[in-house]
């Protein structure tokens, strides 16, 4: 298995509401990363998670909420966001937990917030 | 601060053709890495080819190869023999791990469509 696996693949929420978005990989890689990817931009980093522990938090608003429950799999909760939260977001990792390889990145998941 | 600047908005190649995509950054570290991904229109992304600032020797993968000039702090990336399917979004990034810090910046890309 050489994938990183998002679900969903595309989100519709309103202010208000409570979603997870979903990361899983299989391929013994230990860092894990959350990125946003607006439209024609680049990714930009959001949590950076090593051996399961956060290792990096980009400023990023307390709305989004990482969580990384074992090695595989990797969680963005999301509460309360606004319309400008949306956007493409995307998983990835790298092998080990040295955070000095390329990544994987899954397919991201198109969030929409209306 | 690290930057990354990708020059070349869009580029254009005919198949089978020879492309060069630049990229420069601008660093005061000496230790880093440099990336090349490419993202098609189903938007994965993929790693495309990665260099150690502390090699000398330009890396390659296939028909990618790069141009690594340290003291020029260029890293273009070219790709021989273009494929259709190699239309895609390219985008460059720099990365630099010590400890307690962790930066990863991707340049804002350059878009190249592969011409039949």
């Amino acid at each position: 298995d050489t994938e990183v696996t998002q679900t969903p693949k595309h989100l519709v929420m309103g202010m208000t509401n409570k979603k997870s978005l979903k990361c899983e990989q299989h391929m013994g890689h230990r860092a894990m990363y959350w990125y946003k990817q607006k439209a024609k931009k680049p990714p930009e980093l959001m949590f950076v998670y090593s051996y399961e522990k956060l290792s990096i938090n980009e400023s990023v608003p307390s709305r989004f909420s990482p969580e990384c429950p074992n090695s595989s799999l990797l969680n963005l909760h999301l509460h309360a966001l606004q319309p400008e939260d949306s956007a493409l977001y995307l998983c990835a990792s790298s092998q080990g937990g040295g955070l000095n390889y390329g990544y994987t990145f899954g397919s991201g998941t198109r969030l929409t917030v209306v | 601060a690290q930057t990354v600047t990708q020059s070349q908005p869009e580029m254009s190649v005919q198949e089978a053709e020879t492309v060069t995509l630049s990229c420069t950054y601008d660093t005061s570290e000496n230790n880093y890495y440099l990336f090349w991904y490419k993202q098609p229109p189903s938007r994965q992304m993929i790693l495309v080819i990665r260099q150690e600032a502390y090699k000398q020797q330009n890396a390659t993968e296939n028909r990618f190869s790069v141009n690594f000039q340290k003291a020029a702090k260029s890293f273009s990336l070219k790709i021989s023999d273009s494929q259709l399917g190699d239309t895609a979004m390219y985008f460059c990034a720099f990365m630099k791990h010590a400890p307690g810090t962790y930066k990863y910046i991707f340049g804002t890309g350059t878009r190249l469509k592969v011409l039949a």
